[in-house]
């Protein structure tokens, strides 16, 4: 099974700075890595694919990077309505998906 | 609109079984990768099952053997009956599509959720 780590845990952000979240694949899933954000109460919404490639309707603050078994998820300028925890996946070897355990980032 | 609707969560006791669904608009379930996806209380997204376009089904080891991925082609709808459940299968339940032709497989669109309390 591929284990993804991500970090930190928790992450506290001004409003208007830059968030940088972290994750890593236990071995290379290529580029096959998504980002979700959930907020409380709601279902996972996917922000990102291909690891880079922003899902429609996603604001160009967010943006993600990476390959092989490191990358990262950059909030460019913190809203409040970011406010959320941030899951990465791995779909390189299917049918068994893997997740992170998640990054919640509240405001500073 | 495309979207996804669950329902069918409850309270069960352990050792019963429940039967969840997943109700398809603005696309066709057997046309695409349709996932289940759960949620314990406090805690991370797991994968549970899958179910190809071909119809070839796959579950997590935890749910092997418990759980029966299924779908309704004419009523557009995907379904999870759950048989045996444990204490530890309490969660939010969510169906998803697992987009395949342009990301390879993230999973894009997602119902709502339904809840699963396993308690006696």
């Amino acid at each position: 099974e591929i284990v993804m780590t991500q970090s930190p845990a928790s992450l506290s952000v001004s409003p208007g700075e830059r968030a940088t979240l972290s994750c890593r694949a236990s071995q290379s899933v290529n580029n096959n890595l998504a980002w979700y954000q959930q907020k409380p109460g709601q279902a996972p919404r996917l922000l990102i694919y291909y690891a880079s490639t922003r899902a429609t309707g996603i604001p160009a603050r967010f943006s993600g990077g990476g390959s092989g078994t490191e990358f990262t998820l950059t909030i460019s300028s913190l809203q409040s309505e970011d406010i959320a925890v941030y899951y990465c996946h791995q779909y390189n070897y299917w049918p068994q998906f893997t997740f992170g355990p998640g990054t919640k980032v509240h405001i500073k | 609109e495309v979207q996804l609707v669950e329902s069918g969560g409850g309270l069960v006791q352990p050792g019963g079984s429940l039967r969840l669904s997943c109700v398809a608009s603005g696309f066709t379930v057997s046309d695409n990768y349709m996932t289940w996806v759960r949620q314990a209380p406090g805690k991370g997204l797991e994968w549970v099952s899958i179910i190809y376009t071909g119809g070839n089904t796959y579950y997590a080891d935890s749910v092997q053997g418990r759980f029966t991925i299924s779908r309704d082609n004419s009523k557009n709808t995907l379904y999870l009956q759950m048989n045996s459940v444990r204490v530890e299968d309490t969660a939010v339940y969510y169906c998803a599509r697992t987009e395949y032709s342009t990301s390879s497989g993230a999973f894009d669109i997602w119902g709502q959720g339904a809840t699963v309390t396993v308690s006696s």
